[in-house]
């Protein structure tokens, strides 16, 4: 299986912050990654898919790079609504996996 | 808009099957423009993948799970079901299902069922 490793596990930031998670996968998986983030008691929601292409009606202050085996998900300006765990999902292989999980927290 | 709804037990005894549905609305699974997946979420974990179905009934199935996992597909109902048999306290989870945006396996997946939360206990 193609491993998803995300760093850091958990990032305290204030509103406004920048904020850069990195997806680093085992194997290259080309474009095929998607981004998603999880509020408490909630389902998953896409933010980004194919690694960089924004979902429609996801502000854009979210933004998706890389390619291979190193991604990147980055909010450019931290709001309120945000605070929330990110994963990363590749779907390169039929054995689709996701990373591990990124709290984002407020500090 | 695609809705899609988990309905199943909430409660599951050990070495029991696990039997989970999702009803979509607002679409017809028999489209075959999508392909339809379970995920579950453990309480406190991540997020793993279970399967994924096509209306025709081809599926896919996570390997570390493959031996106890069966998903099948109504069209007549516009559903899709979730069977895990053997089931242990470590199938405790909330499962979701969700669809796939694109067909051929290589897709995000964009809309999401809200979950249902499944503990097993005797």
């Amino acid at each position: 299986d193609i491993q998803m490793t995300q760093s850091p596990s958990t990032l305290s930031a204030s509103v406004g912050d920048r904020v850069t998670i990195t997806c680093r996968a085992s194997q290259s998986i080309s474009s095929w990654l998607a981004w998603y983030q999880q509020k408490p008691g909630k389902a998953p929601k896409l933010l980004i898919y194919k690694a960089s292409s924004l979902e429609s009606g996801v502000p854009s202050r979210f933004s998706g790079s890389g390619s291979g085996t190193e991604f990147t998900l980055t909010i450019s300006s931290l709001q309120p609504d945000d605070f929330a765990t990110y994963y990363c999902q590749q779907y390169n292989s039929y054995w689709r996996t996701f990373g591990q999980g990124t709290k984002v927290e407020i500090k | 808009q695609v809705q899609l709804q988990e309905s199943g037990p909430g409660l599951v005894k050990p070495s029991q099957t696990l039997s989970l549905t999702c009803t979509v609305s607002g679409g017809s699974i028999s489209s075959g423009d999508y392909y339809w997946s379970w995920i579950r979420q453990p309480p406190g974990k991540g997020l793993e993948w279970i399967g994924y179905i096509y209306y025709s009934g081809s599926t896919y199935y996570n390997p570390s799970l493959k031996s106890r996992v069966t998903i099948s597909v109504d069209t007549s109902k516009n559903q899709f079901s979730l069977k895990l048999s053997s089931v242990t306290a470590a199938d405790t989870a909330v499962y979701y299902c969700a669809r796939d945006r694109q067909p051929g396996g290589y897709s995000e997946m964009d809309v999401w069922g809200q979950g249902t939360t499944v503990t097993v206990s005797s």
